[in-house]
């Protein structure tokens, strides 16, 4: 089945230390997202790619960072994570198309844990 | 700016009763999609049901059904016959007609289905 992939499901690092959070794609979808999501909260945009093409909400700090090689896959690099950075990150995907074909499809999310 | 919004931080019903959750939003765009998306706990992010703006007609997804209000600017999820399953956050979100990535999203509904 076609589908979004977050690995890993959960993530513990230190504070300070830098980590990578990855999402893949069997879609073949053009535009791939970034979320973070406290507890009970709703999804906050962080940035998204259009193709190759880098979108950064303006209130993403500069802590976030965000590769995409190649269409499939993405990459979220926190530089220095701190204690306010502990979440649930979700990855998500879409054709890119405006209208109702922008439909997100969500992985299971990265469970950020920050010591 | 768009905004949505959802009063109901919480609701809990008996497993088989029907259910509606409600969203209001504001927008001075005619045309644009709604959406209730359905968190479950530890579980990912899935689309319960869309409405296209321009549809009149309440769009239905098996015991899923939505009643559009569009002068109203209301949007409300209806559940028929709840089961255990549907105990998840939900979250209603809109986009424009022209927008390729940005949902709104509203703050979300935690519903508990109870035996």
């Amino acid at each position: 089945d076609a589908m979004v992939i977050q690995n890993p499901r959960y993530q513990v690092t230190q504070f300070g230390k830098p980590v990578t959070l990855s999402c893949s794609q069997t879609l073949n979808h053009n535009v791939m997202y970034w979320y973070q999501q406290k507890s009970s909260q709703a999804p906050k945009l962080l940035f998204h790619y259009y193709d190759k093409d880098f979108n950064n909400e303006a209130d993403t700090p500069d802590n976030f960072q965000s590769r995409r090689p190649n269409t499939s896959f993405c990459f979220l690099d926190i530089r220095s994570p701190g204690l306010g950075d502990a979440a649930m990150y979700l990855c998500a995907t879409s054709r890119g198309a405006s209208g109702r074909y922008n439909e997100q499809f969500f992985g299971p999310g990265t469970r950020l844990t920050v010591l | 700016a768009q905004t949505v919004t959802q009063s109901q931080p919480e609701m809990s019903v008996q497993e088989a009763e029907t259910v509606t959750l409600s969203c209001t939003y504001d927008t001075s765009e005619s045309n644009y999609y709604l959406f209730w998306y359905k968190q479950p706990p530890s579980r990912q992010m899935i689309l319960v049901i869309r409405q296209e703006a321009y549809k009149q007609q309440n769009a239905t997804e098996n015991r899923f059904s939505v009643n559009f209000q569009k002068a109203a600017k209301s949007f409300s999820l209806k559940i028929s016959d709840s089961q255990l399953g549907d105990t998840a956050m939900y979250f209603c979100a809109f986009m424009k007609h022209d927008s390729n990535y940005q949902l709104i999203w509203g703050a979300g509904t935690k519903l508990i289905i109870k035996p």
